[in-house]
């Protein structure tokens, strides 16, 4: 079947652009995490939806980052007044259910965004 | 807050020989995953652990977790080209995944 999908694989803007990402994660699967990731460190985690709801957030750098996930399975990463900082590839990842974090996570190729 | 340090950050090896990464939390984890990213690729999945001292193997590779459940590790025996990516480790506090710095694993053949 069909992996994890994130379009678009790559997004050049300009400094204090809106930008939008999004993730199509394996169907059936109730947990999907956003992560980023900079050139030589691991994945730094974002955001949690389990379902349709933002289960922990904690990982929103600023209030500049927000995520929706409306029914539960496409999801997307809005990022306001973009930051040359914000540069980073963008990680999706789901799982069968995300409880308790014990399963495994199938990984998007990711969107690489860079701000001019 | 929460960390997790990987080292050796990169590691060259000749064709045949082993290697082993470690992974090094400041709290204690639920669980751990290992993943490995090739160049240009995404992490893939490799093995979780959950339980205290626990030790998996996977053809030439052994995973290891402490008995504190705050460490790991990974050791491949006879290391062969395809083995070249970056290996992280995941530990899991609950809803959230903190990923290693990763090691960067070179094959010479």
């Amino acid at each position: 079947g069909a992996g994890v999908s994130q379009t678009p694989s790559n997004k050049v803007t300009e400094k204090g652009k809106y930008v939008e990402l999004r993730c199509d994660p394996i169907s059936g699967h109730t947990a999907l995490y956003w992560y980023r990731q900079s050139l030589g460190q691991g994945p730094e985690f974002l955001i949690y939806f389990q379902g349709t709801g933002a289960a922990d957030d904690s990982g929103l750098p600023n209030d500049r980052f927000f995520a929706v996930r409306p029914e539960g399975s496409v999801s997307t990463l809005k990022i306001q007044r973009t930051e040359r900082g914000d540069s980073a590839v963008y990680l999706c990842a789901s799982s069968w259910t995300g409880t308790g974090g014990y399963d495994e996570q199938f990984f998007g190729p990711g969107t690489r965004l860079t701000v001019l | 807050g929460q960390q997790v340090m990987q080292i050796p950050q990169y590691q060259h090896v000749q064709e045949g020989e082993d290697f082993t990464t470690y992974c090094n939390s400041s709290t204690t984890l639920s669980n751990i995953q290992w993943y490995k990213q090739r160049p240009g690729g995404h992490p893939v999945f490799l093995i979780q652990l959950v339980k205290s001292g626990e030790v998996k193997k996977q053809k030439r590779l052994t995973f290891q977790f402490g008995e504190a459940k705050k460490n790991s590790s990974l050791h491949i025996t006879a290391t062969q080209t395809t083995d070249v990516g970056t290996y992280f480790c995941a530990g899991n506090t609950g809803n959230q995944f903190y990923f290693g710095t990763g090691t960067s694993l070179t094959v010479i053949p």
